[in-house]
């Protein structure tokens, strides 16, 4: 596609429930990403794929939260037993190259916007 | 300490006059620099990077970055309404074995508002 597609844009979990979020990067691109943006706060890190393979997972901030990318494209975060404070939108992007090199632009998609009740 | 750190706002200009946004960060092995515009409810949107110290121009916007000081600002000339958003300052560092793969440490935005 043209940019980073993410599903569902709007989520409503009752606290505890399972979610899935889809990230659909641009086609070609080697580097995914996800970031968790709280309201007010700027994006905070999450993990990054390099392909398929997951090689920094040290933002994800409990094991509720997991994150996989298996043929190297599309990617799914998955959240366990939802819980209040995941609140956010949760942000993908990705990059073409995997160095951050001089024009190695990263590119977000639009975000799924999470709400816990 | 946050390893970003922008100045808290919201800043208000009117329509014609300079905005200053600065940005100050920690880690001294930071390689690139990025400002993003982000409109309420929309994904980050880059409109600068600057990756040496110096100014760096482009249109109505100047990147001001000082390696010495950890520092880097972003300038917008003749502000227009269209310009309200938030302002999202970046950084890539390097990792400990001297390489990066693109991770992006943001500080928490300043709201920039241009009235007419």
């Amino acid at each position: 596609g043209a940019g980073v597609s993410q599903s569902p844009r709007y989520k409503v979990a009752k606290r505890g429930q399972d979610v899935a979020l889809r990230c659909d990067p641009i086609s070609g691109h080697v580097s995914l990403f996800w970031y968790q943006q709280a309201l007010g706060q700027g994006p905070e890190f999450l993990t990054y794929f390099q392909n398929e393979a997951q090689l920094d997972k040290s933002g994800l901030p409990s094991d509720r939260f997991f994150a996989e990318r298996p043929e190297g494209s599309v990617s799914t975060l998955k959240i366990q037993r939802t819980q209040q404070e995941d609140s956010a939108v949760y942000l993908c992007a990705s990059s073409l190259a995997v160095q951050a090199a001089v024009g190695n632009t990263i590119y977000f998609g639009e975000g799924s916007w999470l709400t816990v009740v | 300490q946050k390893e970003v750190e922008q100045n808290s706002g919201p800043l208000s200009v009117p329509e014609g006059a300079i905005a200053s946004l600065n940005c100050t960060y920690s880690d001294r092995v930071s390689q690139s620099f990025f400002w993003y515009r982000q409109y309420s409810g929309k994904s980050p949107e880059l409109i600068m990077s600057i990756y040496s110290n110096g100014d760096k121009e482009d249109g109505r916007f100047t990147a001001q970055l000082n390696k010495a000081s950890q520092y880097v600002s972003l300038l917008i000339r003749d502000s227009q309404p269209s310009d309200s958003a938030t302002y999202l300052c970046a950084v890539i560092s390097l990792n400990a074995g001297g390489t990066s793969y693109g991770k992006l440490t943001f500080g928490q935005g300043t709201i920039l508002t241009v009235h007419p």
